[in-house]
């Protein structure tokens, strides 16, 4: 099956620094989404990215298809951005998502 | 719009009981897929069902998990006789027709003592 890494394992951040969290995957993927556990353990949506960029906010995202990985942009790191990043793929419409083992990321005040 | 729904949020079961797990989908939304985290790991796919219909249930344990997604009511994720292994937390994910994008729920954290 796809392989999904995720780069680094663990990140610690002084508040209003930057960030990019990277997600390399083996085989082609038709679906690639980025989320953030929070510490409460909730999944939370960040992007729909299985190719070009994407902004939100401070938060931005590019996934290069051809060349097989991702990226996570976090711009003037909060406190509240600390958790766990998982970037997901699928091969297709209505499949299933292999996740990555995440990025925690710690957020230092 | 209401997100996905779980219940319960928590659950605690002894060694050898039964644990039912619920999910409601968005409104719109037939496809529904289950997740399971151990602790400290990712999340692992489980089974992918439409209404009636069990799609893909490639990572399900062989024996003692079932799942179901009836014509009206929730999904339900059934593990029976259950194991201290079994304890982590369950999510649920739905998807529209065709598109690809998937909904978390908020999870059910199982504990097996």
């Amino acid at each position: 099956g796809i392989q999904v890494e995720q780069s680094p394992p663990d990140l610690i951040l002084q508040e209003g620094a930057n960030s990019t969290l990277r997600c390399n995957f083996s085989d082609s993927v038709n679906n690639l989404q980025w989320f953030h556990q929070n510490p409460w353990g909730q999944l939370i949506n960040l992007f729909y990215i299985p190719s070009g960029t994407k902004q939100n906010g401070r938060l931005s995202a590019t996934t290069v298809a051809t060349e097989r990985y991702s990226l996570l942009y976090i711009s003037s790191s909060q406190t509240t951005d600390s958790g766990v990043y998982f970037c997901a793929v699928g091969g297709g419409a209505n499949s299933k998502l292999t996740f990555g083992k995440g990025i925690t990321l710690s957020v230092r005040p | 719009n209401a997100g996905v729904m779980q219940n319960p949020r928590h659950l605690v079961r002894r060694r050898g009981q039964e644990a039912r797990l619920r999910c409601s989908p968005m409104k719109g939304h037939s496809h529904v897929y289950w997740y399971r985290q151990l602790p400290e790991e990712g999340l692992k796919f489980m089974v992918y069902l439409q209404k009636e219909n069990i799609i893909d249930e490639s990572g399900m344990p062989k024996e003692r998990f079932s799942a179901e997604f009836p014509k009206e009511g929730p999904s339900i994720l059934r593990i029976q006789q259950v194991v201290r292994g079994d304890s982590a937390a369950y999510f649920c994910a739905s998807s529209p027709p065709g598109l690809e994008t998937q909904y978390f729920g908020p999870g059910t954290r199982l504990l097996v003592l």
